[in-house]
């Protein structure tokens, strides 16, 4: 069964810093990588995606993927207070139709 | 942006009662699903769906029987509930069976509390 492993479990940012979450999976099969954020009292919501090894940007967040390390990161560029919530990590299984989820990295942007 | 919603919002049930959880969503997304979180556990699947008419089962379906009467509506089932149960749950639902192209839209959660 996919495991899939975040660190750090929580982190703290000044305002306009670089906060940068790691995630490893065990399915060498795995293909498709999402970052889902859940601020309080509300659900996840998706963030972004990344299918190639390399580097995706989207804004002040960029995603890393390395398939051969099992390995994809999430970075995110000049963190503002309302970036402070939980990431999830997400990893599909070799058949592309479960996703499985990490216990999360709770980020919080100190003003 | 997909609309999921759940209810009720919040739930008290007593051991070994039973309890129903309702999901909606006015997308048309083919797929839904059951998700429970747990703090140290994250997100863990329990039972999904591809269309009215069909349930699977998850990560951790034991304790639970979901359904699916309709493209709209897929609801999750404590027969029995036990303390253990006591979690936040949440429906997703998306728009592919292939999840690298199936966002998944998630409602805002149950906060289920069993005594």
């Amino acid at each position: 069964q996919q495991k899939v492993q975040q660190s750090p479990e929580s982190l703290i940012v000044p305002e306009g810093g670089m906060a940068s979450l790691n995630c490893t999976f065990s399915d060498r099969n795995s293909q498709y990588f999402w970052w889902y954020r859940q601020h309080s009292g509300e659900g996840p919501k998706a963030l972004m995606s990344i299918f190639s090894n390399g580097d995706k940007k989207e804004g002040r967040f960029t995603a890393h993927l390395n398939k051969a390390s099992l390995y994809v990161s999430l970075h995110i560029k000049d963190s503002q207070p309302s970036d402070s919530a939980l990431y999830f990590c997400a990893v599909t299984n070799s058949a592309g139709n479960k996703l499985t989820f990490g216990i999360g990295t709770r980020v919080l942007v100190r003003p | 942006e997909a609309a999921v919603t759940q209810s009720p919002r919040n739930k008290v049930a007593v051991t070994g009662g039973k309890v129903t959880l309702s999901c909606n969503q006015t997308n048309n997304h083919n797929n839904m699903y059951w998700y429970r979180q747990d703090t140290g556990h994250g997100l863990r699947l329990i039972h999904y769906s591809y269309g009215a008419g069909s349930t699977e089962k998850g990560d951790i379906p034991d304790g639970y029987k979901a359904s699916r009467p309709s493209q709209e509506n897929f609801s999750l089932i404590l027969e029995l509930a036990t303390p253990s149960q006591t979690s936040v749950y949440f429906c997703a639902s998306g728009d592919d069976w292939e999840v690298r192209q199936n966002t998944l839209y998630f409602g805002a959660g149950t906060r289920l509390s069993v005594l």
